[in-house]
């Protein structure tokens, strides 16, 4: 079946560092690919998205590449700010057993300090 | 507003007891899903539904129950089959017209068993 495979956190940055958070798939069809971001006791917001390879998706400075080849959606940021700190989540959505489904991975906490 | 709203924000249920978690969408969305959050785990699928009157397990269906009555709602039973129900709760939507989609999430559920 499908699955995301990301950073295990925690990850803690100063203010300005350069951000990375890996994320690999496996996926038998070609899977549309995201990143949604849950800030303390909220549900997740779509951060970005790429819905087919060599796509890049980018939102408030995130960025990440659709890349077949390694079946991989890193998220990078050039400069994080405090206000970053959250979880972030790699997904995928595929058809699986005639159903669209949404596979996370298991999330990566990022604080930022000043 | 448009959205999801999910409701009530804190609940708390003694064990044995069976409790519902509301899920409200005016998006005019098809697919609705419920998502359990443990901490460390991301989030797991237990019920998706596609179409009115029609719904499927997902990966931790097991002590939960769901309708789907209508368009706007999906509402979730945590059965006394649950062992371990404490967790915070994520229903989700999305629209399946066309190739590009993307899930909304509402503000999720904390569920305590006291």
């Amino acid at each position: 079946g499908n699955s995301v495979t990301q950073m295990e956190g925690p990850v803690t940055l100063s203010e300005e560092a350069f951000l990375t958070i890996n994320c690999t798939y496996t996926a038998t069809g070609y899977p549309s690919l995201f990143w949604y971001v849950q800030y303390p006791g909220e549900g997740l917001q779509l951060l970005l998205k790429a819905t087919k390879a060599d796509d890049k998706g980018s939102n408030k400075g995130f960025e990440a590449t659709y890349r077949k080849e390694t079946t991989s959606f890193h998220l990078e940021k050039g400069s994080v700010q405090v206000s970053d700190s959250a979880v972030y989540f790699c997904a995928l959505s595929d058809l699986e057993g005639g159903s669209e489904k949404l596979v996370f991975g298991k999330g990566t906490k990022l604080t930022v300090n000043p | 507003d448009g959205g999801i709203t999910q409701s009530p924000k804190y609940l708390f249920r003694k064990e044995g007891q069976n409790v519902t978690l509301s899920c409200e969408q005016n998006l005019n969305h098809d697919a609705m899903y419920w998502y359990r959050q443990d901490p460390g785990q991301g989030l797991r699928l237990i019920y998706y539904s596609q179409i009115v009157n029609d719904f499927q397990k997902g990966d931790i269906a097991e002590g939960y129950s769901v309708s789907r009555e209508k368009k706007e709602s999906f509402p979730l039973t945590v059965t006394s089959a649950q062992k371990n129900p404490t967790a915070f709760y994520l229903c989700a939507t999305e629209s399946l017209q066309g190739a590009d989609t993307e899930a909304f999430f509402g503000q999720g559920t904390r569920l305590t068993v006291v």
